[in-house]
């Protein structure tokens, strides 16, 4: 099944606000998250990511704060905008064992913002 | 710099006809991995080759479904004999030639319909 999952599905927030989203994940041999954006009919576009010795790292109005004791990956956004507009993916980089790096990706959160 | 590139980006096949779908990876990338995204649904990861090798297609079906990465030219999935639940969007990824937890990058995909 799958080892990554995301606690809410759907978010809106009012523009301007900062934006939360969670993810779950289960493997704890993992030891490379990321978090991409994809808007309607394109490809997922990366945001931000983090490896597993580090437990939060900044980008551009983006954060990501990994807690590996309870398997909690989130991604912050600070001021958001109407072109936030998205479902943002975590995905989880690990090992498959056979020499490969495969991205495992949960479901998904549809950001919508209110202007 | 151009990203990676995927055509065609929609594809209309019959069902039992073939559908082979290209991918081109970023300049200077030498990994390629396959996804398929059904609606409203996260990523599955399908195959990861390198140049003329595949390294791990465990997310492949075991049947109609083929991919390579020749020396020369873009990546090719092949899908034969297709049926309705082969309608998705496919996307590629690339990577650089250094470790496999580089950052994958992903291009625009190809939506494939099968009537």
């Amino acid at each position: 099944g799958e080892s990554v999952g995301l606690h809410l599905p759907t978010l809106s927030v009012q523009e301007g606000d900062n934006s939360i989203i969670n993810c779950a994940y289960s493997n704890s041999a993992s030891d490379y998250f990321i978090w991409y954006k994809q808007e309607s009919g394109k490809g997922p576009q990366f945001i931000i990511d983090i490896r597993s010795n580090m437990d939060k790292r900044q980008g551009q109005r983006v954060t990501v704060l990994l807690n590996k004791t309870v398997k909690h990956l989130s991604l912050q956004i600070a001021a958001t905008q109407p072109g936030d507009s998205a479902v943002y993916f975590c995905a989880e980089n690990r090992n498959s064992g056979a020499g490969s790096y495969q991205l495992t990706f949960g479901k998904g959160t549809k950001l919508s913002v209110i202007p | 710099n151009a990203g990676v590139m995927q055509n065609p980006r929609h594809l209309v096949r019959r069902r039992g006809q073939e559908a082979r779908l290209r991918c081109s990876p970023m300049k200077g990338h030498s990994h390629v991995y396959w996804y398929r995204q059904l609606p409203e649904e996260g990523l599955k990861f399908m195959v990861y080759l390198q140049k003329e090798n595949i390294i791990d297609e465990s997310g492949m079906p075991k049947e109609r479904f083929s991919a390579e990465f020749p020396k020369e030219g873009p990546s090719i999935l092949r899908i034969q004999q297709v049926v309705r639940g082969d309608s998705a969007a496919y996307f590629c990824a690339s990577s650089p030639p250094s470790r496999s937890t580089d950052t994958q990058y992903f291009g625009p995909g190809t939506r494939l319909t099968v009537l």
